[in-house]
């Protein structure tokens, strides 16, 4: 049984076309959500943790919003250089983060 | 340097070679963790070492075998891999397993088995 799912598992978005893309968990007691940007041949780079429903964090166009069941990232005006794969990550129980497959985005000019 | 290093960034072995990965930290953490990455497959949680002390082996076969000798450093030896082993592999470092501020990784190391 999957805990993080993330969807779409690709998007392609031309310049300036704003989105979202989607984190949904099943697990109780969170203890924080992560978003990482993943570029090809490099280790995930740490965006956000979010810790409760209503939190909302901002970098540059990208937007991290909580509820009880899942997170959105929401990505204003992208740019190419946004293109990347968004993980999200989860800590279950005692165990170390939890990732999801990632959305891999696609921004043509 | 800063941040973690990971050596090396490319590695292509025979079924029957015996090599080594290596990761160091650069961050003052005190845990590290060796992730595998498949293609279409979310990151898998291989090793976790806190202070130095395995704390968590999530069911990997023998023939992946880590070290750590300091909070610093973090090694992954390989032996007798399968084609299926052929995947990218991450380490990372946190200050702690639980921390609330995300893990710190490395670029990776592209495992090709032939």
């Amino acid at each position: 049984e999957d805990q993080v799912t993330q969807s779409p598992e690709a998007l392609r978005l031309q310049e300036g076309e704003s989105s979202s893309l989607n984190c949904s968990y099943t697990v109780s007691g969170l203890r924080g959500l992560f978003w990482y940007r993943q570029d090809p041949g490099k280790g995930p780079e740490f965006l956000f943790t979010l810790y409760s429903a209503g939190e909302e964090k901002e970098k540059e166009r990208l937007k991290a919003t909580l509820t009880k069941k899942e997170s959105f990232l929401h990505i204003t005006a992208p740019k190419p250089e946004d293109s990347a794969t968004y993980l999200c990550a989860v800590p279950l129980g005692n165990t170390p983060l939890v990732f999801g497959k990632g959305t891999r985005l696609s921004v043509i000019a | 340097e800063t941040g973690v290093t990971q050596t090396p960034r490319h590695l292509v072995m025979g079924m029957t070679n015996k090599k080594s990965l290596k990761c160091e930290q650069h961050l003052g953490h005190n845990a590290m963790y060796w992730y595998k990455q498949s293609a279409k497959k979310p990151l898998e949680l291989m090793f976790v070492y806190n202070f130095k002390e395995q704390t968590e082996n999530n069911s990997v076969p023998s023939r992946f075998s880590p070290e750590c000798p300091n909070s610093s450093h973090l090694f992954l030896h390989l032996h007798t891999l399968q084609p299926e082993d052929s995947a990218l592999y991450l380490c990372a470092s946190s200050q702690d397993p639980r921390t609330d501020y995300g893990y710190t990784f490395g670029s990776g190391t592209r495992l090709t088995v032939v």
